[in-house]
């Protein structure tokens, strides 16, 4: 079975721009989760989509947004980067949602901004 | 909001040794996962706990549900070199919110 899949793995955009990342969950999951991991500050809950809606979302501004299609693909945007953007950025997928099931996570999006 | 310590926040260990972490809540948790992630990859799911008191092991990996249901500890032992990496608590809360932990990294001395 194959396992959460991340596109692309690697990323480097400058300030101002907007990027998209895109994630594909396990096959039968219906829970994809995004997460913000910088150095030393642990995993940043971005948002999760169940079943194409959002059910959660962390702290982050309204430049973070995502979305989740009906064959449970997910994409999350940043819109108007900013340095501190630069991050690992997690997709994980789970069966239910995540309060119900564990999370599988993906290799991650390194991205950097410059 | 909820506070999830995790300690310690790093370990300096020799190859062989026993390594204990923990992780404590200022609130009562449902559920508790242990993670493990190696540099360059996502997490990986060590061992979920379901029940307090419940101890699951994995290989060499031991982890047990705390009794009052606001801690829960990680032991591994005879480490190897292939233990390296970030290991990560997370706890289900009563409103299915997960809360994670910052994360133990663990080194062995060479």
């Amino acid at each position: 079975k194959a396992g959460v899949t991340q596109t692309p793995r690697y990323l480097i955009k400058t300030r101002g721009q907007q990027v998209t990342l895109s994630c594909s969950p396990i096959s039968g999951h219906r829970s994809v989760s995004w997460y913000q991991q910088t150095p030393g500050q642990g995993l940043q809950f971005l948002f999760e989509y169940f079943s194409e809606t959002q059910r959660n979302k962390g702290n982050f501004p309204g430049r973070f947004s995502g979305r989740q299609f009906s064959n449970s693909r997910s994409e999350m945007n940043v819109s108007t980067l900013e340095l501190g953007d630069s991050a690992l950025y997690l997709c994980a997928s789970s069966l239910g949602s995540t309060g119900s099931s564990p999370l599988h996570f993906g290799n991650g999006t390194r991205l950097t901004v410059t | 909001g909820q506070q999830l310590n995790q300690s310690p926040q790093s370990m300096f260990i020799q190859e062989g040794e026993d390594v204990s972490m923990n992780c404590t809540s200022s609130s009562i948790f449902n559920t508790w996962l242990w993670y493990k992630q190696d540099p360059g990859e996502g997490p990986v799911l060590l061992i979920a706990l379901y029940k307090a008191g419940e101890l699951t092991s994995n290989g060499r990996l031991t982890a047990q549900f705390g009794i009052t249901r606001k801690d829960s500890f990680l032991n591994i032992s005879a480490s190897i070199p292939s233990d390296v990496g970030i290991y990560f608590c997370a706890g289900r809360d009563s409103n299915y919110q997960l809360i994670w932990g910052a994360g133990t990294k663990l080194i062995i001395k060479p």
